[in-house]
Parts: C-alpha cells; sequence; structure tokens
C-alpha cells in the first residue's frame, strides 16, 4: 500500500519568508502527485499537480513543485508567502486508476 | 459550473443510529470517491465509484456502504454509528478517475 510522509505539522513564518514543504510517497512505481490546500473555513481546493514531463510544476497562487524520482519526493515551495497562504496543505498521491493517498497534513501559519 | 455539493452540511446522531450522506458530482464527471477525515488527519479512503459501478474500496468495516446512481450522484450509508465515526466525510468527483475536485463535506458528530 501506498504511503505519504509529510515532515511538518506545523510551520510558522513571517510574511515574505520563503517556504518549502516537504512530502515524501513509498510508491516506486509511476504516479500521480497532487497538493491540496485547505484555507479556513473552506473545502479542500487543487494546488498543483504532476502527471508527467516537466519536473517541476507551477500551480495556483505562485506556489510550485518538484518532483524528484530518486527521492520519492514532490515538495512543495513558494518564494514569498502572504498572510493569506495561511492554511493546512496536503500532498497525495495516486498510482494508475487508484484512489488519492494523503499525507497528515501541515498547518501554515504566516503571521503579518 | 457548479462544483462538487454535498448534503447535508452538519449532522449529529446518536451511537447505533443510521446516517446517510449525500453527493453531486460536477457536471459531466462520472467518478464519485469519498473519504474520511477526522481532525488533525489528511482524507482516508473509503469508496470510489465509476459509471455506478464500485471501483475502490478502502479499509473501513462493512458498516460503511455507497451506491451511485444513474445520474452519477452518490450515497453514504453508516450503520450503526460509533463515536469513532465522528469526523468530516468529503466526497470527490472526477472526469477521468485522474484529477478528483472536492467537495464542501459533511460534518458528522455522533454522540
Amino acid at each position: 500500500a501506498q504511503s505519504v510522509s509529510q515532515h511538518n505539522h506545523h510551520v510558522i513564518l513571517s510574511e515574505a519568508a520563503s517556504l518549502e514543504l516537504g512530502c515524501n510517497y513509498s510508491y516506486g512505481g509511476t504516479v500521480n502527485l497532487f497538493w491540496y490546500v485547505q484555507y479556513p473555513g473552506q473545502h479542500l481546493q487543487l494546488l498543483l499537480k504532476y502527471f508527467s514531463g516537466d519536473p517541476l510544476v507551477k500551480g495556483i497562487k505562485g506556489f510550485e513543485a518538484e518532483f524528484i524520482k530518486s527521492k520519492f519526493s514532490f515538495n512543495l515551495r513558494k518564494p514569498s508567502v502572504q498572510w493569506s497562504d495561511t492554511a493546512e496543505y496536503f500532498c497525495a498521491v495516486k498510482s494508475g486508476y487508484s484512489t488519492l493517498t494523503f499525507g497528515k497534513g501541515t498547518m501554515l501559519l504566516v503571521s503579518p | 459550473d457548479a462544483g462538487v455539493t454535498q448534503s447535508p452540511t452538519h449532522l449529529i446522531k446518536t451511537r447505533g443510529q443510521h446516517v446517510t450522506l449525500r453527493c453531486s458530482p460536477i457536471s459531466g464527471h462520472k467518478s464519485v470517491s469519498w473519504y474520511q477525515q477526522v481532525l488533525g488527519q489528511g482524507p482516508q479512503f473509503i469508496f470510489q465509484y465509476y459509471e455506478k459501478e464500485e471501483r475502490g474500496r478502502g479499509n473501513f468495516p462493512d458498516r460503511f456502504s455507497a451506491r451511485q446512481f444513474p445520474n452519477y450522484s452518490s450515497e453514504l450509508n453508516v450503520n450503526a454509528l460509533l463515536l469513532g465515526d465522528s469526523a468530516l466525510y468529503l466526497c470527490a468527483s472526477s472526469y477521468d478517475r485522474r484529477e478528483q475536485y472536492f467537495g464542501p463535506g459533511t460534518r458528522l458528530t455522533v454522540t
């Protein structure tokens, strides 16, 4: 069975700081990778996805993620966070037509 | 286009009761998946339906069941509710079973 590990459960940053959230998965075959975000009081939204091709993918709101196959990693980055980025971030993995396997999530708090 | 809709938004039930949660997918999406999200955890997969057939089942007891209707909407049923069933239940729809779009969820509280 697949598993997804998110390294930090809570991250606190000041505005304009750079962000990197770690994500590692266990499955060794072909995978689809996702980052979802859940803003306070809102539902899960797709931030970005990787299916194939360029391992550096860009998502909404200035987020990007890099797929490193040799490290089984898909880390999320943003050069300069804003207060409005305060949310919970979930990494998820999918192989073939299987369903999504989520990590436990990282709560990001950005202080103004 | 409307996104994934779920009803009800909140529900309070007593142990031993039965609950039915409903989901309407995005128009044109034929796949619906159900997830359970408990506080502090990521969503956990319960069921996936595609073209009205069950295509996947997570590690949940037989008290959990689901179905998909001809219009692709779906119901999740939970029998003999336990306190541990208290959670946010999420529905996600997909056109091609790859990229999933989530609804707002139903918050179930079992007392």
